[in-house]
C-alpha cells in the first residue's frame, strides 16, 4: 500500500516559468513532509520541509504548500532553471516513537532552456 | 563538514562473499540510516540507529547486518547475498530522529551488484 503518491512520473517546463510538483498521502499520522532532489548517481539532496501544523514554508525559489484536509502537498519552484532538472521525491515522516521517512516514487522534472 | 561519505562507490560481489559498506559523517548527527533503492523506485528504509543503538529494523533479512561502532560511523555487513539484492545502498544522517526540519543528509550511495 503506497502511503505517499506522486502521480506524475514526469514534468517539463520552460526556463523562467513555475514548476509545480504534487504529492498525495494517505496516512493521517504523518507529522513532517520533506522534498528531495536527486541527480543520477548521487544521493538525494534535501530541499525544504514543512510541519503538519503549517500550511506553507518558503526558502528562496522553493515553496511548499500543505493542504491537510485534502492530504495533498505541492512544491513550487519559481523561476525554474535548467539546473533544477532532476528527480524530485516527496517524503513523509511518521510521528510517534517510530520515526521513519516514507518516499514517493518521484517525479522527473525537465527544465528546458 | 556537511557531508555523508560512503565507501566504496561501486561494489561487485559473488553470492558467497562477505563485504562491508561504510558510511561516515562528522556533523555531530546522532541518527543514522540505511536505505536501499532499486532502479526507478523510491528509497526504502532498512535500519535506523539513534545514539548508536539500533532503533528500527524494517524486517531486513539477516544477510544484511548493520553496525554502528561510534557516533560518526555506520557499517553494513553483507554475507551470502542474492542477485536481487543488487541496488543502490544509501546512508543518511540527521541531527536526531526527532528533528527533521533540516531533513536527512544523504551520501552518494554504494552501487552494489551481486553476481
Amino acid at each position: 500500500d503506497q502511503q505517499v503518491k506522486q502521480n506524475s512520473p514526469s514534468l517539463s517546463v520552460q526556463e523562467g516559468r513555475i514548476s509545480i510538483l504534487n504529492c498525495d498521502y494517505t496516512n493521517s499520522m504523518f507529522d513532517y513532509f520533506l522534498w528531495y532532489k536527486k541527480y543520477p548517481a548521487e544521493g538525494p539532496t534535501f530541499l525544504i520541509s514543512i510541519s503538519s501544523i503549517k500550511d506553507k514554508n518558503e526558502d528562496g525559489r522553493f515553496t511548499v504548500f500543505l493542504n491537510k484536509s485534502a492530504k495533498h502537498l505541492s512544491l513550487h519552484i519559481v523561476p525554474s532553471q535548467p539546473g533544477d532538472s532532476a528527480v524530485y521525491f516527496c517524503a513523509a515522516r511518521s510521528g510517534g516513537s517510530n520515526y521513519k521517512l516514507t518516499f514517493g516514487k518521484g517525479t522527473l522534472l525537465t527544465v528546458n532552456p | 563538514d556537511t557531508e555523508v561519505t560512503q565507501t566504496p562507490k561501486h561494489l561487485v560481489m559473488g553470492m558467497t562473499n562477505k563485504k562491508s559498506l561504510k558510511c561516515e559523517q562528522h556533523m555531530g548527527h546522532r541518527a543514522m540510516y540505511w536505505y536501499k533503492q532499486k532502479a526507478k523506485k523510491p528509497p526504502e528504509l532498512m535500519f535506523v540507529y539513534s545514539y548508536e543503538k539500533l532503533s528500527i529494523n524494517e524486517s531486513v533479512p539477516s544477510r544484511f547486518s548493520p553496525e554502528c561502532p561510534n557516533s560518526s560511523l555506520l557499517n553494513l555487513h553483507l554475507h551470502a547475498l542474492q542477485p536481487e539484492d543488487s541496488a543502490l545502498y544509501l546512508c543518511a544522517s540527521s541531527q536526531d530522529t526527532g528533528n527533521v526540519y533540516y531533513g536527512y543528509t544523504f551520501g552518494s550511495g554504494t552501487r552494489l551488484t551481486v553476481v
